[in-house]
């Protein structure tokens, strides 16, 4: 069983505000990270793939940055919006390709 | 969206009782993955598959067992069924360096 860790599990922000999230992961045997964007009653969708060290990825007001020699990812999302809400899980993709995911960071962002 | 199907949505079955989950996909994606979701755990890995007849263990595999005889299925079955296989369980497809996507899940309540 793989180690991927993610936190806060949950977290309040105002709208407006900006936040970032964390992803620990093992820094042998690594392949590629996902972020995965999850909203209530729906599936998750993939938000970004990062597969080498130092990359840096960007969606609008979301964006990513990975370190594989220390193990972790940040998500950032700037000027939060309640559009914004769901949670957001990390996935470690080790070289069997399987995906292990983290539990997930519950964002709610209050208007 | 993404060709991927999850057949039945929802399920109740008895205790005991054989049940066999379907995903069914029409990209050609070569990695196929079954998951449950549960409160507090996230997505856990069941099984996965890497081509047809391909397949091998997740982190919470005991009681599952997983056929892939032609490229677009991927079947999950649970032999006898227990309480604590309720969940829902998703099935994801994933095409090598791309994020997975997922289907719409499965809701199995297990009496």
């Amino acid at each position: 069983i793989l180690n991927v860790e993610q936190s806060p599990q949950s977290l309040h922000v105002q709208e407006g505000d900006s936040t970032n999230f964390t992803c620990s992961f093992p820094s042998s045997n690594f392949y590629a990270l996902h972020w995965y964007r999850w909203e209530t009653a729906k599936s998750p969708e993939a938000l970004f793939v990062m597969t080498l060290n130092g990359d840096e990825k960007k969606k609008g007001r979301i964006s990513a940055t990975l370190n594989t020699k220390e193990g972790y990812s940040y998500l950032y999302i700037k000027g939060s919006q309640p559009e914004d809400s769901a949670t957001y899980l990390c996935a470690f993709i080790g070289g069997a390709n399987n995906l292990f995911f983290g539990t997930g960071t519950r964002l709610t962002v209050i208007p | 969206d993404a060709g991927i199907t999850q057949s039945p949505r929802h399920k109740v079955t008895e205790t005991g009782t054989p049940v066999t989950l379907r995903c069914h996909q029409t990209e050609n994606h070569r990695y196929m993955y079954w998951y449950r979701q549960d409160p507090g755990h996230g997505l856990r890995l069941i099984h996965y598959s890497y081509g047809v007849k391909d397949t091998d263990k997740g982190e919470v595999s005991d009681g599952y067992s997983v056929s892939r005889s032609k490229t677009e299925d991927f079947l999950l079955t649970l032999e006898s069924a227990t309480s604590s296989q309720t969940s829902v369980y998703f099935c994801a497809i994933s095409g090598q360096g791309l994020g997975a996507f997922f289907g719409q899940g499965t809701r199995l309540t297990v009496v």
